[in-house]
C-alpha cells in the first residue's frame, strides 16, 4: 500500500508567488519523520525540511515551511516567494519507527514549473 | 554538512557485462548506507541496505545475485550490476545518514545514470 501520497504530478506558480504542493501520509506509528526533497534535473537529491510526529510547531527553513495536520497525516510544503531556480522535482518521504535501518519510504513525487 | 560521493556520474556498458558503482561518506562513518533506483519520472525506490561488515538487506522483489553489494568499510559501501541487461538501465542513487536516528535526514549521492545497450 502506498504509504507518501503526492495528488499534484505537476503545478506551475509564477515567479514571487506562494505555492503548496500536497503530501498525505499513512502510519500506524507513533514515532515518525517527515521529510521534503528537492530534485533538479540533474538528479541529486537536495533536503529541503523535516517534521517529527512529536513536533507541536510547524518546520520553517528559509522559504520552506511545512504545514503539517497530524490527525489529517498532511504534511504540505510551502514555497514563498518563488524563484525560477525552484523549478525541478520535489519528493514528501517519511521514515517511521519501525522502519530497519532508517531508510525513507519516497512519494511519486510533484514537479514544480516556477514561470517568469 | 555531510557529504555523499558516488561513482561514476554516469556509465554506458554492454548487455553482459557488470558495472560497479562506488559510494563514499566523505566526513563522516556509515554504517549503514541504502541504495535506491529511479526510473524516469518516477520515484526513488529503495533496493536495499547495506550495513557494514555484514549482508545487505534487499527490498521484496530485487535480485540479490543480480545487485551485488558490499559495504567493506565505514566509509564505501558498493553496488555491482551483474550481467546487466537493457532493462537495468535506470538511476541508481545512494544515501547514507549523519547522525542516524529517525529525525537525520539522508544524504544523497549525486546519483549514477546506468545505460545499457
Amino acid at each position: 500500500a502506498q504509504k507518501i501520497t503526492q495528488t499534484q504530478p505537476g503545478m506551475f506558480v509564477q515567479e514571487k508567488e506562494a505555492v503548496t504542493l500536497d503530501c498525505t501520509y499513512d502510519t500506524s506509528d507513533q514515532s515518525y519523520g517527515l521529510f521534503w526533497y528537492k530534485q533538479p534535473s540533474s538528479g541529486e537529491m537536495i533536503f529541503l525540511i523535516y517534521q517529527g510526529s512529536y513536533d507541536e510547531q510547524n518546520a520553517t527553513e528559509g522559504r520552506y515551511s511545512l504545514n503539517f495536520q497530524k490527525a489529517r497525516k498532511s504534511a504540505n510544503l510551502v514555497i514563498s516567494a518563488s524563484q525560477l531556480g525552484d523549478s525541478a522535482m520535489y519528493f514528501c518521504a517519511m521514515r517511521e519507527g519501525r522502519n530497519s535501518g532508517y531508510a525513507l519510504n519516497f512519494g511519486k513525487g510533484t514537479s514544480l514549473l516556477v514561470t517568469p | 554538512g555531510a557529504v555523499v560521493s558516488q561513482h561514476p556520474s554516469w556509465v554506458i556498458c554492454k548487455s553482459g557485462t557488470s558495472v560497479k558503482i562506488e559510494c563514499r561518506s566523505l566526513d563522516f562513518q556509515a554504517t549503514t548506507m541504502f541504495w535506491y533506483r529511479q526510473f524516469p519520472k518516477q520515484s526513488l525506490m529503495l533496493m536495499a541496505t547495506s550495513n557494514e561488515g555484514s549482508k545487505a538487506t534487499y527490498e521484496q522483489g530485487v535480485e540479490k545475485d543480480k545487485f551485488l553489494i558490499n559495504h567493506a568499510s565505514l566509509t564505501l559501501s558498493t553496488l555491482t550490476v551483474t550481467s546487466a541487461h537493457p532493462e537495468d538501465s535506470s538511476f541508481y542513487i545512494c544515501s547514507a545518514s549523519d547522525p542516524t536516528g529517525y529525525n537525520s535526514p539522508l544524504h544523497f549521492g549525486n546519483g549514477t545514470r546506468l545505460t545499457v545497450t
